[in-house]
């Protein structure tokens, strides 16, 4: 199974939108509704930002968005802020194999 | 509140084996699924392999298949990750997080435990 493909980086001034972009397959990305999204700061482990393509935990910013079309799904950070510098990374269900999970390469953003 | 707490950093030699547990609390560890997730130094993470707690139901990354065994202990709600002979390859962070049926997502992780193979 291999990873879903994201830009390595993405950066954008304080106040601005940024979209990280993650291209799958029609056996994961395409196939399924389950797209998530977490955050890692360095040192840290990750953070659930989105699942199912487009919805928020309990106690994520709104600023945080999803979405998908086709084999990609996008995350859309609105309104930068520093603390949202960090490493991003999607992940999806696959058909490979029942239960079986996929990550995307993941992305670095930087805040300028 | 559901914690996840994984055992210590360890250092081992090549060949070595080694266990690491992650145990969970403030929910029924029972009715979620654990997976256990690699992040290997400056990289992404890597899905290894997922365990039911409630009646032991195992699956693994082909990635990781016959490498790693995962296995769990519901009697003291433990999680464990195996290998009977590490690699240097096997450096890395490796992280235990619940998987939320409802969510479909990994919506609590463990701390991380770092395990280095060097000779």
């Amino acid at each position: 199974q291999s990873a879903l493909t994201q830009p390595a980086s993405v950066s954008g001034s304080p106040g601005q939108s940024i979209t990280i972009s993650c291209t799958g397959t029609s056996s994961d990305v395409g196939d399924y509704n389950y797209v998530s999204w977490y955050q890692q700061h360095p040192g840290k482990a990750p953070k659930l930002m989105i699942y199912e393509v487009s919805n928020r935990p309990s106690g994520v910013s709104n600023r945080f968005s999803g979405s998908k079309s086709g084999n990609t799904a996008s995350l859309t950070i609105s309104g930068l802020q520093a603390e949202d510098e960090a490493d991003y990374y999607c992940s999806s269900y696959t058909t490979s194999s029942t239960l079986a999970y996929v990550f995307g390469t993941g992305t670095k953003v930087t805040v300028l | 509140e559901v914690q996840l707490v994984q055992s210590g950093a360890e250092v081992k030699k090549p060949g070595e084996s080694l266990k690491i547990s992650c145990k969970g609390s403030g929910y029924s560890f029972t009715s979620y699924w654990i997976d256990w997730v690699r992040q290997m130094p400056g990289k992404g993470l890597e899905w290894m392999g997922i365990i039911y707690p409630g009646d032991y139901d195992t699956r693994y990354s082909p990635s990781f298949q016959g490498q790693v065994t995962i296995s769990a202990d519901k009697s003291i709600s433990t999680a464990y990750l195996q290998w009977s002979s590490l690699k240097a390859s096997d450096t890395a962070m490796y992280y235990c997080v619940r998987r939320s049926g409802s969510l479909r997502a990994l919506d609590y992780w463990g701390q991380g435990t770092l395990v280095t193979v060097s000779s």
